[in-house]
């Protein structure tokens, strides 16, 4: 029961430096989400997407880019990073009619 | 605009013994209440959910959690602690269908003592 599955796990990224974040799942979930979570701040949603091929905005999308070319995949961009993204990033995928969401074990990102 | 607080950011408990963890909410509309449990190092898993009906909601692992609408609260209580139980509880609010509406607390961190 893979779930959802994120990859890496930890990464650590010089000021300006790019990389993407990965986000499996094998539920046939449509809904699939990125989350930052920082101290004291609970968990803030960045992109989500309804479908394959769709995108959408989140409470805090700026600096990041998403793509859901494949149902079972959702990708987290960060084109030039910074350490204001020093966070731990957590992707959930859910059924649609479903209030319930699967997460993934979470990635560890430092931005020197 | 929604907004939720947990006024407890660490909670420490014997085990054995009950626990209360404090959720409040603020909304001008109708809204759905949940509460997640973050274990160590793993994702976040849903304990139990308030959409409609009956406010005493009962999750996983013996906690259950009530609908107090007067009050905007949605506390989470178990009877009996565990050592098991020692993880981080979120609480979240929507004031619709869509987990893209979905605001989660700033969580409580639940320690357990032997």
């Amino acid at each position: 029961n893979a779930g959802v599955t994120q990859t890496p796990k930890f990464r650590v990224l010089k000021t300006g430096q790019s990389m993407t974040l990965l986000c499996a799942q094998d539920m046939n979930h449509e809904y699939m989400y990125w989350y930052r979570q920082d101290p004291g701040m609970g968990l803030r949603l960045i992109h989500y997407s309804v479908g394959e091929g769709t995108t959408a905005k989140g409470e805090v999308p700026d600096g990041y880019n998403v793509s859901r070319l494949k149902k079972q995949n959702f990708l987290l961009g960060l084109e030039s990073a910074a350490p204001s993204q020093t966070s731990v990033y957590f992707c959930a995928s859910g059924r649609q009619g479903s209030e319930k969401l699967f997460f993934g074990s979470g990635t560890q990102l430092s931005v020197l | 605009a929604q907004s939720v607080t947990q006024l407890d950011s660490q909670v420490p408990v014997f085990e054995e013994a009950p626990v209360e963890l404090r959720c409040n909410y603020s909304s001008s509309v109708s809204v759905y209440l949940f509460w997640y449990v973050q274990y160590p190092n793993q994702g976040l898993q849903l304990l139990l959910k308030y959409l409609s009906g009956s406010t005493l909601v009962k999750g996983i692992n013996g906690f259950e959690a009530e609908f107090n609408k007067s009050q905007t609260s949605f506390h989470l209580r178990k009877p009996s602690v565990h050592i098991s139980d020692t993880a981080e509880y979120f609480c979240a609010v929507s004031e619709g269908f869509g987990n893209e509406k979905l605001t989660f607390g700033t969580g409580t961190r639940l320690t357990i003592i032997p």
